[in-house]
């Protein structure tokens, strides 16, 4: 079956303009996850999503950082006033989350770049 | 808080040669441990896990790993890289705190392989 998409694949942006990053995860998985990947870095947790609960934002940077997913499924990220050091590749994850610590499936990213 | 470490950077080997990517976790309870591989301009796919049992465990494209309860590791093996090996190699760990399931990647290891 189809797995995470992601897109757009790349996007350049000036800084200070506002970029929103679009997440579908593996049809029927309950669990979403954003994380970042700067240049030499590992990768950072970002947010998670599960069904109806409460998103844990804790990893989220700055306010200028936040995320939403309509109706259990696609999810956004939108990063307002972006900077130099948002720059990054962002990942996004799926899993079915039936219950504890479970595989997350990964899409091949957005590689953003702020000027 | 969990963490994991990667010592080695860069890794070089010749094509047939053996291989182990060294992965060190902190973390207080039993760990989810993952290895992913990421090629270049992809997103990150599973080697393989461990959960529970068996401490070596085998995973896809003649990968293994072994989790050493007392040294903390989780190294990743193969005993004859191909030179579509290369790539970078991502050891990660995996808390469920209740409310969500995360994972903490270590900063990854660049395996580049000679022919």
């Amino acid at each position: 079956g189809a797995g995470v998409s992601q897109s757009p694949s790349n996007k350049v942006t000036e800084k200070g303009k506002d970029v929103e990053l679009r997440c579908d995860p593996i049809s029927g998985h309950t669990a979403l996850y954003w994380y970042r990947q700067s240049l030499g870095q590992g990768l950072e947790f970002l947010i998670y999503f599960q069904g109806n609960s409460a998103p844990d934002k804790s990893g989220l940077p700055s306010d200028r950082f936040s995320a939403e997913r309509t109706g259990g499924s696609v999810s956004t990220l939108t990063i307002q006033r972006t900077q130099q050091e948002d720059s990054a590749v962002y990942l996004c994850a799926s899993s079915p989350r039936t219950s504890g610590v479970e595989t997350q499936y990964f899409g091949p990213g957005t590689r953003l770049l702020v000027l | 808080a969990q963490s994991v470490t990667q010592p080695d950077i860069h890794i070089t080997v010749s094509e047939g040669a053996s291989l182990e990517l060294r992965c060190n976790y902190s973390y207080g309870a039993t760990p989810y441990l993952f290895w992913y591989v990421q090629s270049p301009g992809q997103g990150l796919q599973l080697l393989l896990k461990y959960f529970s049992g068996d401490t070596l465990v085998q995973g896809i494209k003649g990968f293994e790993a072994e989790f050493k309860r007392s040294q903390s590791s989780f190294n990743l093996r193969k005993p004859s890289v191909h030179w579509s090996d290369a790539a970078e190699y991502f050891c990660a760990v995996g808390a469920n705190t209740g409310t969500a399931s995360k994972l903490t990647f270590g900063t990854g290891t660049r395996l580049q392989v000679t022919l």
